[in-house]
């Protein structure tokens, strides 16, 4: 079955460091998302793209954070300038049709943490 | 702000037993329910997609309903088994765009042999 990918799985930092977080979405989806979940907290929206922009974005997602989908493959997530609170899991999800009758596909997620 | 609650927050069940658990949600401007399994070390995996009042879902010994008027919905598992250890998360789509989905905080079910 297709699967979404992330890569890295962990990712170290400096704080005041750019960081990219990379997704591979499930290939016939429309729709890309990014989503963080801060250790011990829910998880929060992030941002959601369709048709090479952005859909809407979160308060989070602000001047540090920017996506893209370089290919017609990968989709990434860049944050400028790292800060401690910015260490959470980063899950990129994807889905086939937008709105309420499509499921998120996610992928494993990636461990970003900030020092 | 919106905001989708899941009750209990952790639930310690002996393998056999039947179980369930809540999420509740806000009526206004809703337009979906998700259910996702979240093993420990994997990504979520989606359970059901609900969007109408009374609707009921099944997917093997697991089951959900949903009542938009009140704002619930339950999600059962009959005779749960050890690979049913999980976290359960209950996702609210709200109008507008895809961005409105609240996540709530999950139920983590335990499963004794």
């Amino acid at each position: 079955e297709p699967e979404v990918t992330q890569t890295p799985s962990h990712q170290v930092t400096q704080m005041g460091q750019e960081v990219i977080l990379r997704c591979v979405p499930i290939s016939n989806h429309l729709y890309f998302y990014w989503y963080r979940q801060i250790l011990g907290q829910k998880v929060e929206f992030l941002v959601s793209f369709y048709n090479n922009e952005i859909s809407e974005k979160s308060e989070i997602f602000d001047d540090q954070f920017s996506v893209e989908r370089p290919d017609g493959s990968n989709f990434t997530l860049k944050i400028r300038s790292t800060k401690l609170e910015d260490s959470a899991m980063y899950f990129c999800a994807s889905s086939e049709r937008q709105g309420n009758n499509s499921p998120l596909h996610f992928g494993n997620g990636t461990r970003l943490t900030v020092t | 702000i919106l905001n989708v609650e899941q009750s209990p927050q952790s639930l310690h069940v002996q393998e056999g037993d039947s179980t369930n658990f809540t999420c509740s949600f806000p009526s206004s401007n809703f337009y979906a329910l998700h259910w996702y399994r979240w093993e420990t070390a994997k990504s979520p995996e989606a359970l059901f997609v609900m969007t109408l009042n009374g609707d009921e879902k099944k997917k093997g010994r697991i089951s959900a309903t949903l009542n938009t008027k009140e704002g619930y919905s339950y999600l059962y598992i009959k005779g749960s088994q050890p690979e049913d250890s999980a976290t359960y998360l209950c996702v609210g789509y709200y109008g507008g765009s895809q961005g409105n989905l609240i996540f709530g905080k999950g139920t983590k079910l335990s499963v004794k042999p």
